[in-house]
């Protein structure tokens, strides 16, 4: 089963462009993070944001999260033909903190 | 290299032969997962484990679906009598609890034919 659902599902856009992508769940959660995979490729992990926290940076990628309306959004800024791939967002909740994915958003950033 | 490893990275197989993936984790990261993923879709969740414990394996796996983590080190996937529904790309992560950072491995693709 999916915890997170991405918006949208694809994006597509110019380099130097920014991109942004949004998560929704559905549980009350420990932590949200964002992961990226290249085509037919394992998940490379980006960013981590508590649910204490409200926003975060590395980089050139921002993390949001808003615990009240159970959303995140990724913000990757002056995009790069590199930075094209999937981005899934993952949850985690419980005691146990079972990590569970999104859908994802198929990123395609053209030169 | 210290990253995940999965082997076979490609596995084909008749339909209701039995199948078996391995997954080494990065060492001393006691906690493993197993995911599916089908094109376009996102990790499904499968099982996972904390050290040698199976925590949960998910509701949606029927009973052909086992995993083992002996030891607490190295983990297999077994499907037995496989079916074409089966095809999927098999990825295990892991982590150090309680840290959630998941390290993942290249995953297996398992094609039932």
């Amino acid at each position: 089963s999916q915890q997170g659902e991405e918006d949208p599902q694809a994006l597509s856009i110019q380099e130097g462009e920014n991109a942004t992508m949004n998560c929704s769940y559905k549980t009350s959660i420990n932590n949200l993070q964002w992961y990226r995979q290249n085509s037919g490729r394992g998940l490379v992990h980006l960013i981590l944001i508590r649910s204490n926290e409200r926003e975060k940076h590395s980089g050139r990628l921002r993390v949001t999260l808003d615990t009240s309306k159970k959303s995140s959004s990724l913000l990757i800024t002056a995009s790069r033909a590199a930075d094209t791939a999937s981005y899934f967002c993952a949850t985690d909740s419980g005691g146990y903190q079972k990590v569970t994915f999104g859908t994802g958003t198929k990123l395609q950033v053209i030169p | 290299d210290t990253g995940v490893s999965q082997n076979p990275r490609h596995k084909i197989t008749k339909r209701g032969q039995n199948v078996t993936f391995r997954c080494d984790p990065i060492s001393e990261h006691n906690r493993l997962y197993w995911y599916r993923q089908t094109l376009g879709q996102g990790p499904e969740f499968l099982t996972y484990f904390q050290n040698e414990a199976q925590l949960e394996k998910s509701r949606l796996l029927s009973d052909r679906f086992s995993a083992e983590r002996p030891k607490g080190s190295f983990s297999t996937l077994e499907i037995q009598r496989t079916e074409q529904g089966d095809s999927a790309m098999y990825l295990c992560a892991s982590s150090v609890f309680p840290n959630t950072e998941a390290f993942f491995g290249q995953g297996t693709r398992l094609t039932v034919v």
